[in-house]
């Protein structure tokens, strides 16, 4: 079945360093990508998605592409501040429209001063 | 973005008891509504997918007898979990999405059965 896998928490890094979330699927069709973000306290955002391969997702200064021939979506971004510190999910969908969405496990970030 | 509330936010019951979750769109219909169930560490589960004034679509192992859903009005959906017991606890969150839309979540429902 579909399923996402991601990179293993929690991570922890210094403000202003550069961040990697790896994030692989698996899928029958020809699935949505989405990172979502989840502050203490709230409930689940989404940061960014991207519906095609090669699509590059961004907002916020964090970036993903879309890559089918890895089967990837990472999230990166190039410098990290402490209000960046939530927990994140990669997720995916295949199903066009009502978003039945299929999650990673999350992966709890950490940014210290 | 649009805003979803569930409610409680958390809720300690004793086993055997029944507990309700509310998740409410506050300022836009929701047609379609899904709920999830995360337990410690791992990933968000799909358990069942509603549309107002129908029944609830549950997955594959969900029990629909002990989860019961119902999705009312386009604004509020419910999940019971009935006779619960220590086994059920865990986080539970709601989604809500108007059409094609994007669909936006709750805060989530942390339910621990004593």
């Amino acid at each position: 079945g579909d399923s996402v896998t991601q990179m293993e928490g929690p991570v922890t890094l210094s403000e202003e360093a550069f961040l990697t979330i790896n994030c692989t699927y698996t899928a029958t069709g020809y699935p949505s990508l989405f990172w979502y973000v989840q502050y203490p306290g709230e409930g689940l955002q989404l940061l960014l998605k991207a519906t095609k391969a090669d699509d590059k997702g961004s907002n916020k200064g964090f970036e993903a592409t879309y890559r089918k021939e890895t089967t990837s979506f990472h999230l990166e971004k190039g410098s990290v501040q402490v209000s960046d510190s939530a927990v994140y999910f990669c997720a995916l969908s295949i199903v066009q429209g009502a978003q039945k969405l299929v999650f990673g496990q999350g992966t709890r970030l950490t940014i210290n001063p | 973005g649009a805003v979803v509330s569930q409610h409680p936010s958390w809720v300690i019951c004793k086993s055997g008891t029944s507990v309700k979750i509310e998740c409410r769109s506050l300022d836009f219909q929701a047609t379609t509504m899904f709920w999830y169930r995360q337990f410690p560490k791992q990933s968000l589960m799909l358990m069942a997918t509603s549309n107002e004034g129908s029944k609830a679509t549950y997955e594959q192992g969900v029990e629909k007898d002990k989860f019961l859903i119902n999705h009312a009005s386009l604004t509020l959906s419910t999940l019971t979990v009935t006779s619960a017991h220590p086994e059920d606890s865990s986080f539970y969150i709601c989604s809500a999405q108007f059409g094609v839309t994007e669909a936006f979540f709750g805060q989530g429902t942390r339910l621990t059965v004593v």
